[in-house]
């Protein structure tokens, strides 16, 4: 059983369309992160929060937009998407601050349309 | 920035035998490598991780060892069992940023 909880489990949205994945994490951690997950590529880091403030921002597009409001909660907006968007998003937490995530959540399948 | 090289990407092993995965970086100051588990339908799991001061770390069945001259490193899963069947990531980690390899997929076959 995950610590790290992941909604929804799967979403399919236009590319006009915004929608919001969100991830709670029941582990007492204090750094929560979102990884995008491509088929035949690296797990990418996207961002990284450290008691609830953004600590990094791996260079993604701005149509990706994270929120943090207490250190147990970790959300995703999404707007304006493209077809390459398509992948997988985890959501990740760890004890320390170090950026070495300990616990993923299952994920959001996300396609877009 | 750091690279991670994974191989092979694909494994199949009969039940009980050992299983072998190894990656290399090219980062020197990389100083903490994690290894994750990932079943289908699930995030990855952490199974087990070497820092660099150590040289090999075992747990119960598998065991991951580390040569930091040649910058690589390796997992070895022992007495395998049809469980392990899953996609295993390595991963290198400095300064806040943690690099993952690509990926094995492990079958083992009853």
């Amino acid at each position: 059983e995950t610590g790290v909880t992941q909604t929804p489990r799967h979403l399919v949205m236009g590319m006009t369309n915004k929608k919001s994945l969100k991830c709670e994490q029941h582990l007492g951690h204090n750094a929560m992160y979102w990884y995008k997950q491509s088929a035949k590529k690296p797990l990418e880091l996207m961002f990284v929060y450290n008691f609830k403030e953004q600590t990094e921002n791996n260079s993604v597009p701005s149509r990706f937009s994270p929120e943090c409001p207490n250190s147990s909660h970790l959300f995703l907006h999404l707007h304006t998407l493209q077809p390459e968007d398509s992948a997988l998003y985890l959501c990740a937490s760890s004890q320390g601050t170090g950026g070495q995530p300990q616990h993923f959540g299952d994920g959001t399948r996300l396609s877009i349309l | 920035g750091e690279n991670v090289e994974q191989h092979p990407s694909t494994l199949s092993v009969q039940e009980g035998d050992s299983a072998v995965i190894k990656c290399t970086y090219s980062d020197s100051a990389s100083n903490y490598f994690p290894w994750y588990k990932q079943e289908l339908g699930k995030g990855p799991q952490l199974i087990i991780d070497i820092r660099s001061n150590v040289g090999e770390k075992k747990d119960q069945r598998i065991a991951v060892t580390l040569n930091k001259t040649a910058k690589h490193f390796s997992l070895h899963i022992t007495e395998t069992q049809p469980e392990d069947s899953a996609v295993y990531f390595c991963a290198a980690h400095r300064s806040y940023q943690l690099t993952f390899g690509k990926g094995t997929k492990l079958s083992v076959i009853p």
